[in-house]
């Protein structure tokens, strides 16, 4: 199956710093979101982002299919950003076939 | 709107003992999904179901059943609970549009099986 790798696992930031994820997958795909889940549990959809660039507030994304990467940029940091951020791919056709990297946990120091 | 909902929050079941997993969306979304979140991972395709009386397996399959009788209600089954199906478990639907594809996840249940 496909392979779903994120960098780098853990990151400490101060609040107002800038960070980017990285989501490398090891084949092509046809949607690729980021999801964020918050330190009690939370799950929430980010982006739909197989192609091109999207941005929202703070957070933005791109992904290179042809280069089968994805970044995600969160700027000016705040704690409410702190959790783990997913990456997830689907291969085929059938969108709900979700698969997940095994995240990068984002910790933001006041 | 209440979203996705789950039940229970907790639970804890002896080796052997089937319990259901409940799942509800009142988003009359078509797609639902569950998950499995062990520790320091990624999450898991269990089930999926495109539409009321359809329904796939994911990555994970063995062990659970699940059926979608209604738009809103999608119930996983652990049919002999055992101890490697200790885990989070996440409900999601999902709402889709020409150019954008969107989950709403549910708040868990952490299971425990002894």
């Amino acid at each position: 199956g496909i392979q779903v790798e994120q960098s780098p696992p853990d990151l400490i930031l101060q609040e107002g710093a800038n960070s980017t994820l990285r989501c490398n997958f090891s084949d092509s795909v046809n949607n690729l979101q980021w999801f964020h889940q918050n330190p009690w549990g939370q799950l929430i959809n980010l982006f739909y982002i197989p192609s091109g660039t999207k941005q929202n507030g703070r957070l933005s994304a791109t992904t290179v299919a042809t280069e089968r990467y994805s970044l995600l940029y969160i700027s000016s940091s705040q704690t409410t950003d702190s959790g783990v951020y997913f990456c997830a791919v689907v291969r085929g056709t059938i969108n709900e076939k979700l698969t997940f990297g095994t995240g990068t946990r984002l910790t933001i120091i006041p | 709107n209440a979203g996705v909902t789950q039940t229970p929050k907790f639970q804890v079941l002896k080796t052997g003992q089937s319990m259901t997993l409940q799942c509800a969306q009142d988003m009359n979304h078509e797609y639902m999904s569950w998950y499995r979140q062990d520790p320091g991972m990624g999450l898991r395709l269990i089930h999926y179901s495109v539409g009321a009386g359809i329904t796939d397996q994911g990555e994970v399959p063995n062990g659970y059943n699940v059926s979608r009788s209604t738009t809103e209600d999608f119930p996983l089954r652990l049919l002999s609970a055992a101890p490697s199906q200790t885990s989070v478990y996440f409900c999601a639907s999902t709402t889709r549009g020409v150019s954008s594809y969107e989950q709403y996840f549910g708040p868990g249940t952490r299971l425990t099986v002894t």
